[in-house]
């Protein structure tokens, strides 16, 4: 089993529908992230927690929202998708004092 | 968070050695240097990490001046299979909980 699993894998979903993605990870690391990658382009950090007390916006937050419903789990919401939110979506975990992450399978999301 | 600059792109030859240079000229004192591998569709993978001089593990070496103000990630004998995109980051891995990533390099693999 993967230490971060993402759910779902791939998602097709309309314009204005409300859509949350899954985080969950074993490796007991208190940090989570989630960002996203267009194609041809870096990784963007959209929020981060470093507890299930402390969500902080990273750098493009704005039409996302998270949730640390305890220490393995992190979910991100799309309160009202819109197509320019189509992309790869991926959930990290690391560890205080540690600067390897660990990355989830990723989550395709298409809007139409 | 200390910025970086690498190159968008890169090509080289199988059984070639790879270097990578990443600059990041305002690196504060604690901050670390680590090196990710990314192949499509698949999240970012750990290869190395260095504060000074030079670290070597199975997969890569990273080479650091003394003035730390820029970093050499070295692959050698490359493969096909290290067509990848390679992120350099810099941050104190203590005091920084956010992980910010570049565009990257997009390295080629030619046969």
């Amino acid at each position: 089993d993967a230490d971060v699993t993402q759910t779902p894998r791939n998602r097709i979903t309309k314009t204005g529908k409300r859509i949350m993605l899954e985080c969950s990870q074993t490796k007991g690391h208190d940090r989570m992230y989630w960002y996203r990658q267009d194609p041809g382009l870096g990784l963007r950090l959209i929020y981060y927690s470093f507890d299930v007390k402390d969500i902080n916006k990273g750098e493009i937050s704005d039409g996302y929202s998270v949730s640390r419903q305890a220490q393995a789990k992190f979910s991100l919401s799309l309160e009202s998708a819109i197509p320019n939110q189509t992309a790869l979506y991926f959930c990290a975990t690391r560890s205080g004092g540690e600067t390897e992450a660990f990355f989830g399978q990723g989550t395709r999301l298409t809007v139409v | 968070l200390a910025k970086t600059t690498q190159p968008i792109s890169m090509d080289s030859y199988e059984g070639q050695e790879v270097n990578i240079t990443c600059s990041h000229n305002n690196i504060a004192t604690n901050d670390y240097i680590t090196w990710y591998q990314q192949f499509p569709s698949q999240g970012p993978r750990f290869i190395i990490q260095g504060y000074k001089t030079k670290v070597t593990n199975e997969v890569a070496s990273l080479f650091i001046p003394a003035d730390r103000k820029s970093s050499t990630l070295s692959l050698p004998r490359v493969s096909l299979s290290d067509t990848a995109v390679y992120y350099c980051l810099v941050g104190d891995i203590w005091g920084d909980d956010k992980i910010i990533f570049g565009k990257g390099t997009r390295l080629h693999i030619l046969p």
